[in-house]
């Protein structure tokens, strides 16, 4: 049983597209991320959400939508993509923020051409 | 502002030889610390945590990390390294709950000879 899962794992489309990643939780936590992972493999905080609420928007370009249409799900839209969103990106959930550990899944690879 | 520092982007060790990962951070609560794996294509997977309590603490696959609040830091360490070990290993904090954020350091490779 996947705790953390993400589809796609693989993500290749042109500059100017628009692109969904999905992301499910099966394991009945409240609170939902996304990182972004470059390609030094440095993981930044993108998006927290606490039972279905958006707590962290961290400086994120509005091109970038998460939405969490229930406590186990949370996507995240990318409108007008363009090169410098390549990365891998990470959802993970945890019980509680800040306090608590975070499960990952197993990252979609995105690349813009 | 809050920040994670892991000194050492690339570690070279020889298999059966000890290891340490640096981390040291920086923030004016208690903090909640985390050390993770990451193995080539995957996800990160949690090694141990500190909340609060003993300031040595024991986690998955041998590994196991000291906190040390004169010094600011949460090393990593391991006694005999093995080959599946090789991975990126990320030290994180997690700010006081309620804020649903976590500080990521920038990660440290980890080789193993053979």
């Amino acid at each position: 049983d996947t705790a953390v899962s993400q589809t796609p794992k693989y993500l290749v489309t042109q500059m100017g597209n628009d692109k969904s990643i999905k992301c499910e939780q099966n394991l009945g936590h409240d609170t939902m991320y996304w990182y972004k992972q470059d390609s030094k493999k440095f993981l930044k905080i993108m998006f927290s959400y606490n039972n279905k609420e958006l707590i962290i928007n961290e400086t994120v370009p509005n091109r970038f939508s998460p939405k969490s249409p229930d406590k186990a799900h949370l996507n995240l839209h990318i409108n007008s993509l363009e090169l410098g969103d390549s990365a891998v990106y990470f959802c993970a959930s945890s019980q509680e923020g800040g306090a608590d550990t975070q499960y990952f899944g197993p990252g979609t690879r995105l690349t813009v051409l | 502002a809050q920040s994670v520092t892991q000194p050492d982007i690339h570690i070279t060790v020889s298999e059966g030889a000890s290891l340490e990962l640096r981390c040291n951070y920086s923030y004016g609560a208690t903090p909640y610390l985390f050390w993770y794996v990451q193995s080539p294509g995957q996800g990160l997977q949690l090694l141990l945590k500190y909340f609060s309590g003993d300031t040595l603490v024991q986690g998955i696959k041998g590994f196991e990390a000291e906190f040390k609040r004169s010094q600011s830091s949460f090393n990593l360490r391991k006694p005999s390294v093995h080959w599946s070990d090789a991975a990126e290993y990320f030290c994180a904090v997690g700010l006081f709950p309620g804020t649903y954020k976590y500080i990521f350091g920038t990660g440290t490779r980890l080789k193993v000879l053979a």
